[in-house]
């Protein structure tokens, strides 16, 4: 069975700052998918970054970027220029390729320190 | 919609009472999710529907949790005889379905709080 887990439960940041936050999965899969979702307190799950595992390059969108180090199963997020607009529970999640079930971590916290 | 809707947004029942959390996912989304968060966890796996099937059911914990997608539009999950374990976020997810451009991107609702007293 996949399992994640990150390792932070909580994290925090000075605005403006660069922030990674941390996760590892396990799997004997070679083909999967991996992601980063953000949870403000309106509970609603929103998609930050994706990352394909066939793909070597690690996935960026604008100030989120990941980490991928297959070998080592690991997929940290970094975000650069942190935004008070970033505190929220963060949660890194994995599924299997053509398998759209998700399995998720236990979830960082991340506060912005103005 | 533009989004995936879920109601109710919150919920407070009694102890052994039946419940019904609706979700209405994006429109054309074929692939529809449910998944239960319980506090200070991160999401479980309860039930997929392709279409108007179950194509997973394997995260419900017992039977009386059900789900139904009649039409394969809304999906209605039932608890029955609630009990306080039960307590918890709800969330619904939508996706275009594997096998399309673009799969693998689930859509979340803001989820139904779920409270047993």
């Amino acid at each position: 069975a996949q399992t994640v887990t990150q390792s932070q439960p909580e994290m925090s940041v000075q605005e403006a700052e660069t922030v990674t936050l941390s996760c590892t999965y396990d799997t004997s899969e070679s083909d999967y998918y991996l992601f980063w979702y953000k949870q403000p307190p309106s509970r609603q799950m929103i998609l930050v970054i994706r990352q394909e595992a066939y793909k070597q390059q690690n996935a960026t969108e604008n100030r989120f970027s990941v980490n991928f180090q297959k070998a080592a199963k690991s997929f940290s997020l970094k975000i650069s220029d942190s935004q008070l607009g970033d505190a929220a529970m963060y949660f890194c999640a994995y599924s299997p390729f053509g398998n759209e079930k998700l399995t998720f971590g236990t979830g960082t916290r991340l506060t912005i320190i103005p | 919609g533009a989004g995936v809707s879920q109601t109710p947004s919150n919920k407070v029942t009694e102890k052994g009472k039946y419940v019904e959390l609706r979700c209405d996912p994006i429109s054309g989304h074929t692939a529809l999710y449910w998944y239960r968060q319980s506090l200070g966890q991160g999401p479980e796996f309860l039930i997929y529907f392709q279409g108007t099937g179950a194509a997973d059911d394997s995260g419900l914990p017992n039977d009386r949790f059900f789900a139904v997608r009649p039409e394969g539009s809304v999906s209605t999950l039932k608890i029955q005889r609630t009990e306080r374990g039960d307590s918890a976020v709800y969330l619904c997810a939508s996706s275009l379905g594997t096998g399309i451009s673009g799969a693998n991107v689930l859509t979340f609702g803001a989820g139904s709080r779920l409270t047993v007293l």
